[in-house]
């Protein structure tokens, strides 16, 4: 089946020790978004890729970088995690050219600790 | 800027009734709003999307409706089940668009059998 694969599924980091977090997709679409996600609040839109095109929201930090080396893969970098960086980390993608609205497709997501 | 708000609470009904959620938003016009499913460790998942010009979508037993004057959207579940509960999220299209979303934070949704 089609999927979003998220990689790892937990991750557990050292206060200030980079991580990467991974992102696959099989379903072949062009835009892809990184989320973060506290508990009982809304995902929080990070950035997203259109088609190669990187859009980084306004309020995202710095210490948020991410690659999409190919269509079908995007990472999320964390140079130095800090305790509010805890959190629910998901990775969505969407179709451009369905002719629809942008329904969003999510991996199962990353829960990240950070000591 | 714009805003949406469901309620925070957690929402029990008795397995078998109809389950009602709100989500209501401001300061923006949207031409589509989405219903999402998000269980607990997992991402959300699709449920419904419905158009500006639709009063009422409905698939199997999910119904959703768009007021546009209230600026409201309603999310029915009907002949509840424990298997329902969930948390349920709602989110429209940004005013720039750019296939991006704004969420509501959702309501959780407890189904007691």
């Amino acid at each position: 089946d089609a999927m979003v694969i998220q990689n790892p599924r937990y991750q557990v980091t050292q206060f200030g020790k980079p991580v990467t977090l991974s992102c696959s997709q099989t379903l072949n679409h062009n835009v892809m978004y990184w989320y973060q996600q506290k508990s009982s609040q809304a995902p929080k839109l990070l950035f997203h890729y259109y088609d190669k095109d990187f859009n980084n929201e306004a309020d995202t930090p710095d210490n948020f970088q991410s690659r999409r080396p190919n269509t079908s893969f995007c990472f999320l970098d964390i140079r130095s995690p800090g305790l509010g960086d805890a959190a629910m980390y998901l990775c969505a993608t969407s179709s451009s050219s369905s002719g629809g609205r942008p329904i969003q497709y999510f991996g199962a997501g990353t829960r990240l600790s950070v000591l | 800027s714009q805003k949406i708000e469901q309620n925070s609470e957690a929402l029990n009904i008795q397995e078998g009734k109809t389950a009602t959620l709100t989500c209501n938003y401001t300061n923006y016009s949207p031409a589509y709003l989405q219903w999402y499913r998000q269980d607990p460790g997992r991402g959300p998942v699709f449920l419904l999307l419905i158009r500006e010009n639709e009063k009422e979508k409905r698939k199997e037993r999910l119904k959703v409706t768009f007021d546009t004057t209230l600026k409201q959207s309603l999310f029915h579940i009907t002949a509840s089940q424990p298997a329902d509960s969930a948390t349920y999220l709602c989110a429209l299209e940004g005013a720039d668009s750019n296939y991006q979303l704004i969420w509501g934070a959702g309501t959780k949704l407890i189904i007691k059998p």
